[in-house]
């Protein structure tokens, strides 16, 4: 078995500010992916990485920049930090594509001040 | 508009009784995913479909791709079953998978 690991799992920033989240996958998956999760609603996708250096936008990624420094690990920055950006931040990853299984971390739960 | 649509949106059941979840597809789903978001927020597999049937204990699922639907039962519904309910499909010719709107489900004793 393998696990999905989010770091840090709480995140309060300042409006403004740019902030970093983590994520780390021991699985040696190929495809990674970064959602959305805003209080009471669904899972809207922000950015995926189908190989390390790769990067692909989803319907949600103005505002956001990500990195696929390597093939276990994914990140995603909020380029500056909105009120309105309050939400669940999750991580996810699965074999090659689409059309695999994904696992999830446990999520980033972002606050703005 | 939703290209994955999940009803109900919300759910209340007796413990011990059964439901039927729903999700129709807006795009041309070759595979589905069901999870389960618990009360903690942790997302739990429940099944990956191809078309056709998968069982697991309490739960069933179908998938028919023709008609961009499927189909999520539960029997026998338990306390621990309470969380909201989501169904997933990757948008053709790309790796974008795209979850329905969910649906909000409480196990009553």
């Amino acid at each position: 078995g393998g696990i999905i690991t989010q770091t840090p799992k709480f995140l309060i920033g300042q409006e403004g500010q740019k902030l970093t989240l983590k994520c780390q996958q021991n699985f040696n998956h190929d495809t990674m992916y970064w959602y959305r999760q805003d209080s009471g609603k669904g899972l809207r996708l922000i950015y995926y990485s189908i190989t390390e250096n790769d990067l692909q936008k989803g319907d949600l990624s103005e505002g956001y920049d990500a990195s696929r420094e390597k093939k276990s690990s994914f990140s995603l920055t909020v380029t500056s930090a909105q009120k309105n950006e309050m939400a669940v931040f999750l991580c996810a990853s699965s074999i090659a594509s689409s059309a695999e299984t994904l696992y999830f971390g446990s999520g980033t739960r972002l606050t703005v001040l | 508009g939703d290209k994955v649509k999940q009803s109900p949106s919300a759910l209340s059941l007796q413990e011990g009784t059964n439901s039927a979840l729903r999700c129709n597809f807006s795009i041309a789903a070759t595979t589905v995913q069901w999870f389960l978001q618990n009360p903690r927020g942790s997302l739990i597999n429940l099944f990956y479909l191809v078309p056709g049937t998968k069982e697991n204990g309490r739960l069933k699922s179908a998938f028919d791709s023709k008609e961009s639907y499927s189909t999520l039962h539960i029997r026998d519904a338990q306390l621990e079953d309470s969380g909201t309910y989501f169904c997933a499909a990757p948008s053709s010719n790309t790796n974008k998978v795209v979850f329905g709107t969910g649906t909000r489900l409480q196990v009553l004793p």
